[in-house]
C-alpha cells in the first residue's frame, strides 16, 4: 500500500461545476499538507498549504484536512477551463523525514 | 523576479553518456530538491540538500549524483548507471528551518536518452 493514495482520474466536468479532489494517507506523522497545480510541461505551482485539521479557503479553492481520518481534499468552486491541469497533493512530516507526493489527478473542465 | 531556473528545457543524450541538469534559484532558500516525474507515478525524490556542502539521498538516488557548492545552485548528474533515465526532472527549493516550508518548483527539464 502506498503511503499516499490519490485517484489519477481523469476527471472531466462541465464549466461551473464544483470539483472535489482527494488524497488519503496512512502515516500519522504527516503534519503539513499542500495542493499543487501542474499544467502540461510545467513545474507544479503551490495552490494551498494547510497545517491543522479543518478548512482553509482562498478564492474559489478550499482545502480540507481531516487528520483523524487521514484524508485531505481540495474543492474548486465555479470551475473554469483554465483549471484544467493535474492536481498533486503533497504532505510531509517536520524535519525532512518524509516528503511524499500523491500521483496526481488529471482534471479537464470543458466549456 | 525571484524563482527557480532549470536548463535546458529539453535534453537529448545517447545511452552511456553522463548528463548534467542545471538548477539555479534566487529565492535565498537554504533547501533544494530534485524530483523525477514519470507518467502515472507522481513525483519521486532523488536528492535533497538542506545546506551548502551537504545533501541527502531521496527514495531513488541510484544512478544520480549531485553537488551543492553554492547556495543558489544544485546541479544533478544523471549517470550511465541509471537504468531508465528518460523522464521529466524537476528542481525545487524551500526556506529551511523546521522543514515546514512549501516547495517552489522550476519548470523542469525533459531528458530523453536513446
Amino acid at each position: 500500500q502506498k503511503e499516499v493514495e490519490q485517484d489519477p482520474g481523469p476527471l472531466s466536468v462541465p464549466e461551473g461545476a464544483i470539483v472535489s479532489l482527494n488524497c488519503t494517507y496512512s502515516n500519522s506523522a504527516f503534519q503539513y499538507f499542500m495542493w499543487y497545480r501542474q499544467y502540461s510541461r510545467k513545474g507544479p505551482e503551490l495552490l494551498m498549504y494547510t497545517y491543522s485539521s479543518g478548512n482553509k479557503e482562498d478564492g474559489r479553492f478550499t482545502a480540507q484536512v481531516d487528520k483523524s481520518s487521514k484524508y485531505i481534499s481540495l474543492f474548486i468552486r465555479d470551475s473554469q477551463p483554465s483549471d484544467s491541469a493535474t492536481y498533486l497533493c503533497f504532505m510531509f512530516s517536520g524535519g525532512y523525514n518524509k516528503l511524499i507526493f500523491g500521483a496526481g489527478t488529471r482534471l479537464a473542465v470543458h466549456p | 523576479d525571484g524563482g527557480i531556473t532549470q536548463s535546458p528545457k529539453y535534453l537529448f543524450r545517447k545511452e552511456g553518456q553522463n548528463v548534467t541538469l542545471s538548477c539555479e534559484q534566487n529565492l535565498n532558500h537554504d533547501a533544494m530538491y530534485w524530483y523525477r516525474q514519470d507518467p502515472g507515478q507522481g513525483l519521486r525524490l532523488i536528492y535533497y540538500s538542506q545546506i551548502v556542502n551537504d545533501f541527502q539521498k531521496g527514495d531513488i538516488a541510484e544512478g544520480y549524483s549531485v553537488s551543492r557548492e553554492k547556495k543558489e545552485s544544485f546541479p544533478l548528474t544523471v549517470t550511465s548507471a541509471q537504468k531508465n533515465p528518460t523522464a521529466f526532472y524537476l528542481c525545487a527549493s524551500s526556506a529551511a528551518g523546521t522543514g515546514s516550508s512549501p516547495l517552489h518548483f522550476g519548470n523542469g527539464t525533459r531528458l530523453t536518452v536513446t
